[in-house]
């Protein structure tokens, strides 16, 4: 199994710029998220889903879009790129299941706004 | 909403001692507390967690211990070695599918040889 992976490893945008951070699992998982880490920030929630179909917002959802059409796939949409989104975005999953909620992250995209 | 505290933000030890890392929540419905260990440009990796029902778990060099009535939870690492240098997450959840992590702000490990 890969696990989870994440495309690109590293992007460069302009102020305005629109971009999909891709995320795919190969684990039957049915809950993924989307975390930006920022320095002394810790990781903090953009969205989530708990299935295909559904998502929902976390703590920074401002500026992002997601959508889940597929158990294996969540991307995360930046519609107008802005200097503050500069961050390192990880995407994690988890089976959900009876006592399984560890979280399975992506090796994260490094993501500069200039 | 949960929010997570995590001291200290740095800490320095000499090898073959040991390190103790705090965190504590404010929800007391959050009953599920993971340890993640990241190390220099590498992803989160879980190293341990807890359950509310549980008030002490090992793993060989590594402890976790949760007071559910003053609201933390430690993290012990004893007899460390240089490849414990990392950066360690506390999360708080609560135990069930569709389940939130709140993430501490981080702890930066060095262990001095």
């Amino acid at each position: 199994n890969a696990g989870v992976t994440q495309t690109p490893k590293f992007q460069v945008l302009k102020t305005g710029q629109s971009m999909t951070l891709q995320c795919a699992q190969d684990m039957n998982h049915e809950y993924m998220s989307w975390y930006r880490q920022d320095p002394g920030m810790g990781l903090r929630l953009i969205h989530y889903s708990v299935g295909a179909g559904i998502t929902d917002q976390g703590e920074v959802p401002n500026g992002y879009n997601v959508s889940r059409s597929t158990t294996e796939d969540f991307p995360l949409r930046l519609l107008s790129a802005a200097p503050s989104q500069t961050s390192v975005y990880f995407c994690a999953s988890s089976d959900g299941g009876a006592g399984r909620y560890e979280q399975y992250f992506g090796p994260g995209t490094r993501l500069t706004v200039t | 909403g949960e929010n997570v505290e995590q001291h200290p933000s740095t800490l320095s030890v000499q090898e073959g001692d040991s390190a103790v890392i705090k965190c504590t929540y404010s929800d007391s419905a959050s009953n599920y507390f993971p340890w993640y260990k990241q190390e220099l440009g590498k992803r989160p990796q879980l190293i341990i967690d807890i359950r509310s029902n549980v008030g002490e778990k090992k793993d060989q060099r590594i402890a976790v211990t949760l007071n559910k009535t003053a609201k933390h939870f430690s993290l012990h690492i004893t007899e460390t070695q240089p490849e414990d240098s990392a950066v360690y997450f506390c999360a708080a959840s609560m135990d069930q599918p569709g389940n939130q992590f709140y993430f501490g702000t981080g702890t930066s490990l060095t262990v001095i040889p």
